[in-house]
């Protein structure tokens, strides 16, 4: 199985700060990885699929880059929904493991 | 437009085996490239992949719990079922179904996700 792993697990930043979270493959997945964002209480949702593209409805602040093993989620200016935990995916292969989260936290 | 409505047990004691059923509608799962999956989540932790039905009833299943699963699908119904045997303590989570399309391939769609607790 291709393992994921995300880094930091958990963030604090403030409204208006950039982030960036990283994902790691244990084999390369080319751009077959997708990014969630999830909520308390409610089930995930797509952010950005095939490493960058933006899904319908996302804002531009969010997106998404990186090939291969290496991947990264950048938040350019952070808005108070956005605090949530965000969750990489590889859709590479199946079993289509997810990374373990990272948390976003407000400072 | 898509839904997908997760249901089942909400209290299972341990040994027992669960059965899930994913009912959806807004697409068919007899469509080329169509794919239901189910992943879980247990209070507090990650996501986990369990199995994946496709289109053609090709199926894919988390290698750790292969043993445990079984996922199929009536497309007549616009169901899928998961059946998870021997359930255990650590398998309280909450389980939603998605859906997976080719481009990406992505999870567009998902569930709102039922709670499964198991206890004796």
């Amino acid at each position: 199985d291709i393992q994921m792993t995300q880094s930091p697990s958990s963030l604090s930043a403030s409204v208006g700060d950039r982030v960036t979270i990283t994902c790691r493959a244990s084999q390369s997945i080319s751009r077959y990885l997708n990014w969630y964002q999830q909520k308390p209480g409610k089930a995930p949702k797509i952010l950005i699929y095939a490493a960058s593209t933006l899904q319908s409805g996302v804002p531009s602040r969010f997106s998404g880059s990186g090939s291969g093993t290496d991947f990264t989620l950048t938040i350019s200016s952070l808005q108070p929904e956005d605090f949530a935990t965000y969750y990489c995916q590889q859709s590479y292969s199946p079993p289509r493991t997810f990374g373990q989260g990272t948390k976003l936290e407000i400072k | 437009q898509v839904t997908l409505r997760e249901s089942g047990p909400a209290l299972v004691k341990p040994t027992q085996t669960l059965t899930l059923t994913c009912t959806f509608s807004g697409f068919s799962l007899s469509t080329s490239g169509m794919c239901v999956t189910w992943i879980r989540q247990p209070p507090g932790k990650a996501l986990e992949w369990l199995a994946r039905i496709d289109w053609d009833d090709d199926k894919y299943y988390s290698t750790s719990l292969r043993t445990r699963l079984t996922i199929s699908k009536d497309t007549s119904k616009n169901q899928v079922v998961l059946i998870m045997t021997n359930m255990d303590l650590v398998d309280t989570a909450t389980y939603y179904c998605a859906r997976e399309i080719p481009a990406g391939p992505r999870l567009d769609y998902w569930g709102q996700g039922a709670l499964v607790t198991v206890s004796s």
